[in-house]
């Protein structure tokens, strides 16, 4: 198990604000970091992989960087549907580790 | 295009054995590098990796869960099910399944199934 410790748990915000999300490993993981967004009662959606790829899709206002242990989530001018859970993941070594999740509230 | 949908019983008792079955179109689990997982989600908490199986067969189960999963496909018929013994309440969760691509990454999951264990 590669322990995945995700920051902040939780965060309110506007739109329009920016936020920030950190998820750190237990161990170096390279660059096999994904992240979801998930909203009530839905599968997650894969936004990233890669640490730094956008699935095809997503708007460019969400970004990743990082590698090795320290891996962030950003989203600019964050917009109403934006309001959701967001998860990180490591995807080379099972159980594949998910962090404990970051709730995105509107202020 | 890619589609995954988890189907079995919502309610099992305690001791009891679950069995799921992840029906899939849009891919062959004989295709090299491609796998499907199953994951939990208890309600308000985090996800969790129950287990995957590959294409060639290779297969891994989550150790903290003790041995009481067992994955396996039917390549005939795109189907992975999954089976967990000796269920708890603390089992109770939305399962899901999902496809793992030759690059490692799940893009593709299932819609999810509410399963509660109770008496």
């Amino acid at each position: 198990d590669i322990p995945m410790l995700q920051s902040p748990s939780f965060v309110t915000a506007s739109v329009g604000d920016t936020v920030t999300i950190t998820c750190r490993a237990g161990r170096s993981i390279s660059i096999w970091l994904a992240w979801y967004q998930q909203k009530p009662g839905k599968a997650p959606k894969l936004l990233i992989s890669g640490a730094s790829n956008l699935q095809t899709g997503v708007p460019s206002r969400f970004s990743g960087s990082g590698s090795g242990t320290h891996f962030t989530l950003t989203i600019n001018s964050l917009q109403p549907e934006d309001f959701a859970t967001y998860y990180c993941q490591e995807a080379n070594n099972f159980p594949y580790s998910f962090g404990q999740g970051t709730i995105v509230e509107i202020k | 295009q890619i589609t995954l949908k988890e189907s079995g019983p919502t309610l099992v008792k305690p001791t009891e054995t679950l069995t799921l079955t992840c029906s899939f179109s849009g891919f062959s689990l004989s295709t090299s590098g491609l796998g499907v997982g199953w994951l939990r989600q208890p309600p308000g908490k985090a996800l969790e990796w129950l287990g995957v199986i590959f294409w060639d067969e290779d297969k891994y189960d989550n150790p903290s869960l003790e041995s009481r999963v067992t994955i396996t496909k039917d390549t005939s018929k795109n189907q992975v099910v999954l089976r967990m013994t000796n269920m708890d309440p603390a089992d109770t969760a939305t399962y899901f399944c999902a496809h793992r691509d030759s690059s490692g990454w799940s893009a593709y999951w299932g819609q999810g199934i509410m399963v509660t264990v109770s008496s």
